[in-house]
């Protein structure tokens, strides 16, 4: 099995709402990856996650929670979002650091 | 910080002709990776290239790299309609974080 599932595909939230984004993989790959992409634009690095821990935070705000519960889960937490978090939001996973990535259908995030 | 820039921006050819997209990067590298995304989607991986290859192949995928110029150039060969996409070059600043080119917009026109 060598693919990323994103859940929800899409999301539309209010500045107010909680809202969690989750990623899945079952390749045994222990390093697990966030990106934010804004339309037009390559894909960001929010975070890396290397053998369930926390390894790299791209200064992100803290209104975005990570959190790794297992190898294979991946979730992303969002509180009190602003308009401008609107984008594709963008899991990834490698089986370690300069490997290869391998990207999920992304969530398509709409603030309001 | 942006590592990768790409030109062309945009690419318009037809059905048939080959299409060559160039990168560059600003920092010594131990492989260079492209990506292809189709609109809107997820990334998917077409090929590494290691710092010690200057030229590699897979299927109608040919990647060059120049360690000298810091750049690299990917050419489809015979392209299709569903080769429109957009291409990423990606290379790892650090031992995690891969940082992605501004991409090239190709359209292939039947």
């Amino acid at each position: 099995d060598t693919e990323v599932t994103q859940t929800p595909k899409h999301l539309v939230m209010g500045m107010t709402n909680k809202k969690s984004l989750k990623c899945e993989q079952h390749m045994g790959h222990r390093a697990m990856y966030w990106y934010k992409q804004k339309a037009k634009k390559p894909p960001e690095l929010m975070f890396v996650y290397s053998y369930e821990k926390l390894s790299i935070n791209e200064s992100v705000p803290s209104r975005f929670s990570p959190e790794c519960p297992n190898s294979s889960l991946l979730n992303l937490h969002l509180h009190a979002l602003q308009p401008e978090d609107s984008a594709l939001y963008l899991c990834a996973s490698s089986r370690a650091g300069q490997e290869t990535q391998y990207f999920g259908p992304g969530t398509r995030l709409l603030v309001l | 910080s942006q590592q990768g820039e790409e030109d062309p921006q945009a690419l318009s050819i037809q059905e048939g002709e080959n299409a060559t997209m160039n990168c560059s990067y600003k920092t010594s590298i131990n492989n260079l990776q492209w990506y292809r995304q189709n609109s809107g989607r997820g990334l998917v991986h077409l090929i590494l290239i290691r710092s010690n290859e200057r030229e590699k192949h897979s299927g109608r995928l040919r990647v060059t790299l120049d360690t000298s110029k810091k750049s690299s150039s990917l050419l489809i060969t015979a392209s299709r309609a569903a080769d429109t996409a957009s291409y990423f070059c990606a290379t790892f600043q650090g031992a995690q974080k891969l940082v992605f080119g501004q991409g090239t917009r190709l359209t292939i026109n039947p």
